[in-house]
């Protein structure tokens, strides 16, 4: 157990609809992560969040937003769904580069599917 | 920028036998790189990583890897395979200077172990 949790684990929708998948960190860690994992792509970057504020950008689609809150659980807003979104979607956490060397402990994962 | 290259998507051994999985890095600063390893229907579990404070890092599960910076490879070995080491493994480089801790993975290494 990663001490990372992601909810739900499993998500089935329809293309056009809207969905939010929750990640809350391990203790102590002000910073999450999220990834997208799929057959085509692998594992890619999305976006990370520290402590409230937006760290970090990859390649993630403008339909896609992201938050994190005070208490710094991490939400991933995915709008406009398409075929092409059914994917697992990776929250990880960390500390910080100047406290850490660096590793992330991932959660295990919501998988999207798209019909 | 960052990146790792994994030679093999697929790699099957015998129990018993040995395991090599390949990772090469590229890295304009020095690197911190990881193995990670999944399990079906699971998240990503660190193995091992390296940060510079030596260069044969030992992790879980008896695997290990050697940095060698003349060759920008950072291999995982286990001499004896097991049937429960079946996975894939996905190497990885911290990217995106010291602000992040933000991985970048390769492609991954899908493992088999036969009886």
């Amino acid at each position: 157990d990663s001490g990372v949790t992601q909810t739900p684990k499993h998500l089935i929708t329809a293309t056009g609809q809207r969905v939010t998948l929750r990640c809350s960190p391990r203790s102590g860690d002000l910073s999450v992560y999220w990834y997208q994992q799929s057959l085509d792509q692998g594992l890619q970057f999305l976006i990370q969040y520290y402590n409230g504020e937006e760290r970090a950008k990859g390649n993630i689609l403008e339909r896609f937003s992201a938050q994190q809150f005070p208490d710094l659980h991490s939400e991933l807003n995915l709008s406009s769904l398409e075929l092409g979104d059914s994917a697992l979607y990776f929250c990880a956490s960390s500390v910080e580069p100047t406290s850490g060397t660096g590793e992330l402990f991932f959660g295990e994962g919501s998988r999207l599917t798209v019909l | 920028a960052q990146s790792v290259t994994q030679l093999g998507s697929h790699v099957s051994v015998s129990e018993g036998a040995l395991v090599l999985l390949r990772c090469n890095y590229s890295s304009s600063v020095p690197p911190y790189l990881f193995w990670y390893v999944q399990y079906p229907n699971q998240g990503l579990q660190l193995l091992l990583k390296y940060t510079s404070a030596a260069t044969l890092v030992k992790g879980i599960n008896g695997f290990e890897a050697e940095f060698k910076k003349s060759e920008t490879s950072f291999h995982l070995t286990k001499p004896s395979a097991h049937m429960s080491d079946a996975a894939e493994y996905f190497c990885a480089v911290r990217g995106g200077g010291g602000a992040t801790n933000k991985l970048i993975f390769g492609t991954g290494t899908l493992l088999a172990v036969q009886p």
